[in-house]
This record gives C-alpha cells, sequence and structure tokens, in this order.
C-alpha cells in the first residue's frame, strides 16, 4: 500500500519568510496530492491540491509542485503570518480511495 | 467548498458503554465515507472506508466488532464504538468523496472522545 514520508516534523520562520514542506510517496499509481492545515481540535482543511496530470499549482500565497518520476511533493508557503503556524498534512491517493497522511509538520511563525 | 459536519464534537462516556458517532455530507452525496482516528500530536490513521449500502472495510489491526460502521444512506455514515474503553479516547474523523469518480475529500470537524 501507499506510505507517505513528510518532512520536517516541525518548522519555525520569521514572519515575512518562507516555509517549505517536503513529502514523499512509495506508491506510483497515485495520483492526487492533498495539503491540509490543522488547527488545535479542529479537522483537517484542505488549502491545495494537486494532480498527477500538472507539475505546480499555485493559490495566493501557497504553492505545491509535483515530481511524479521521483515521487515527491511539496508545500511552499510565501510571506508567512503568524495565523499560518498550524499542524500540516500531505496526504496522497488514486482517484477513489483513502488518503494516506504523512506525520505532519508543525509549523510556528514568530512575529 | 462542500461541508461534512460530525456529531457529536465532542462526547465522556462510561467504559464499558457504547457512544455513536454520525458523520453527514451536507450538501453533496457521499458514496464512500472514510472514518480516521487521530492521537494528540499524531497523524491521521485510517480506519475503515464506508461504501454506501455495503458492509464496511477495516484497515489491519482496526477491530470490526468493535467499530461498529454503517453507511445506510449517501449522506450518513455512523461509527459507533461499543464496549469502550479508556484507551478507545482519541478524535475520530470523517471524511466523505464526493460522487462517484470525485477525487476531492472533504473532512468533518472531527469528534472528541473521552472514556472514563
Amino acid at each position: 500500500g501507499e506510505n507517505v514520508e513528510q518532512h520536517p516534523s516541525t518548522l519555525s520562520v520569521q514572519e515575512g519568510d518562507s516555509a517549505v514542506i517536503k513529502c514523499t510517496y512509495s506508491d506510483s499509481a497515485s495520483n492526487y496530492f492533498p495539503w491540509y492545515k490543522q488547527e488545535l481540535g479542529k479537522g483537517p482543511q484542505l488549502i491545495i491540491d494537486i494532480r498527477s496530470n500538472v507539475g505546480e499549482k499555485k493559490d495566493q500565497r501557497i504553492a505545491v509542485t509535483l515530481n511524479k518520476t521521483a515521487k515527491h511533493f511539496s508545500l511552499h508557503i510565501t510571506e508567512t503570518q503568524p495565523e499560518d503556524s498550524a499542524v500540516y498534512f500531505c496526504a496522497a491517493n488514486q482517484a477513489g480511495t483513502a488518503l494516506i497522511f504523512g506525520k505532519g509538520t508543525t509549523l510556528s511563525v514568530s512575529s | 467548498g462542500a461541508v461534512v459536519s460530525q456529531h457529536p464534537s465532542w462526547v465522556i462516556c462510561k467504559s464499558g458503554t457504547s457512544v455513536k458517532i454520525e458523520c453527514r455530507s451536507l450538501d453533496f452525496q457521499a458514496t464512500t465515507m472514510f472514518w480516521y482516528r487521530q492521537f494528540p500530536k499524531q497523524s491521521l490513521m485510517l480506519m475503515a472506508t464506508s461504501n454506501e449500502g455495503s458492509k464496511a472495510t477495516y484497515e489491519q489491526g482496526v477491530e470490526k466488532d468493535k467499530f461498529l460502521i454503517n453507511h445506510a444512506s449517501l449522506t450518513l455514515s455512523t461509527l459507533t464504538v461499543t464496549s469502550a474503553h479508556p484507551e478507545d479516547s482519541s478524535f475520530y474523523i470523517c471524511s466523505a468523496r464526493e460522487g462517484l469518480s470525485g477525487d476531492t475529500i472533504y473532512f468533518g470537524e472531527g469528534s472528541w472522545l473521552t472514556v472514563v
């Protein structure tokens, strides 16, 4: 089955800096790669996703890149703000199957 | 975006009792729902996949007789934790896939279960 590795487990940045979180996956059949933000005590919130037919996707300060050959994808957050502080999870699946999650990255943005 | 609602958001029960958690897709039909469990400071671990009108598929290590999952309609799935024990205390999260071919998965807000 699918296995998703996520790094780093914790990330501290200064407000305004960029943050990058990286994930690798094992199943070459996976074709959907979402990123979720989870705040304490709440369910995960989808922030951006990418499908295997696209190499990069951007939504304002958030971007995701995908390298299918290397089986890795990354989340990029630019101009970080304190409200970006949360736990971020990457996930992967084949369309229609359950998402398999990475272990999460705790992002702390200090002002 | 699509909304998935979970109820209750938190529940406390006594050891040995059973507790039911509901997961509803509010504005779309969910042919497939997924149940996850999350311990503090850990990732989401898939428990089972629930398809409307059929038996749930459980992940290895998840006791199907303890975690009863029912998906009787296209908008409702329930998770019943039977004979709950303190080690069952956790954050339970459901998610739903829109339609038959959609790959976007929406998550509920989660349910905190504390067994005392």
